[in-house]
């Protein structure tokens, strides 16, 4: 069955701090891959996406993430994070041209001053 | 461009009572649907349409009817709300010409009594 995890409910970082947040996923054709960043109250926006070649992409506000084909994973990571980035951080698979995504859980960061 | 518009931003309905929560997109994009989000479970597709006069289901779909008559709308109805129907809910845009990527509406709020 085609499913994405995000085994992190819940991180807590201090500012300046470097940041990683999982996500696994199971899908059996080749998948396109997001990462959402949704602040309180607001839609969804997409920080970054995944379709082909180079397996590190590079997104807005300084995040990236790197596709692991061996291990089904694509976990966003940030070096040094800011208090703005306090939000909730959805990963997501699809496959092209199926406009059907799957979400995952969720990750809701927060972060220490 | 104002993107994805949602109406209205909350509601409060009776159990048994219907209304139809409105969407609409400027961006000219082929690709909209509708996704309810709660508490852990992270973004649930409802329904999909890839064009005008074409809709399909997503993964929960039972209690909701949607049409597609213009590009521009996708109007999803409730047409006997229960309180299970309590949810966030967000519409979304997206064109194969800009990659798929999924832009979402502010979300509208509806608790079901």
């Amino acid at each position: 069955a085609q499913s994405v995890t995000q085994p992190d409910i819940h991180i807590t970082v201090s500012e300046g701090a470097s940041l990683e947040l999982r996500c696994n996923y199971s899908y059996g054709a080749t998948p396109y891959l997001f990462w959402y960043v949704q602040s309180p109250g607001q839609g969804l926006q997409l920080l970054l996406k995944y379709f082909s070649g180079d397996t590190l992409v590079q997104g807005i506000k300084g995040f990236e993430a790197e596709f692991k084909r061996s291990q089904s994973s694509f976990n966003l990571r940030k070096p040094s994070v800011h208090w703005s980035d306090a939000a909730e951080y959805f990963c997501a698979v699809g496959r092209r041209g199926t406009y059907k995504y799957i979400f995952g859980t969720g990750t809701r960061l927060k972060v220490l001053a | 461009n104002a993107g994805v518009t949602q109406t209205p931003k909350f509601q409060v309905l009776k159990t048994g009572q219907s209304m139809t929560l409105q969407c609409a997109q400027d961006m000219n994009h082929e690709y909209m649907s509708w996704y309810r989000q709660d508490p852990g479970m992270g973004l649930r597709l409802i329904h999909y349409s890839v064009g005008a006069g074409i809709t399909d289901q997503g993964e929960v779909p039972n209690g909701y009817n949607v049409s597609r008559s213009t590009t521009e709308d996708f109007p999803l109805r409730l047409l006997s709300a229960a309180p299970s129907q309590t949810s966030v809910y967000f519409c979304a845009s997206s064109s194969p010409g800009g990659g798929e990527t999924q832009y979402f509406g502010p979300g509208t709020r509806l608790l079901v009594l």
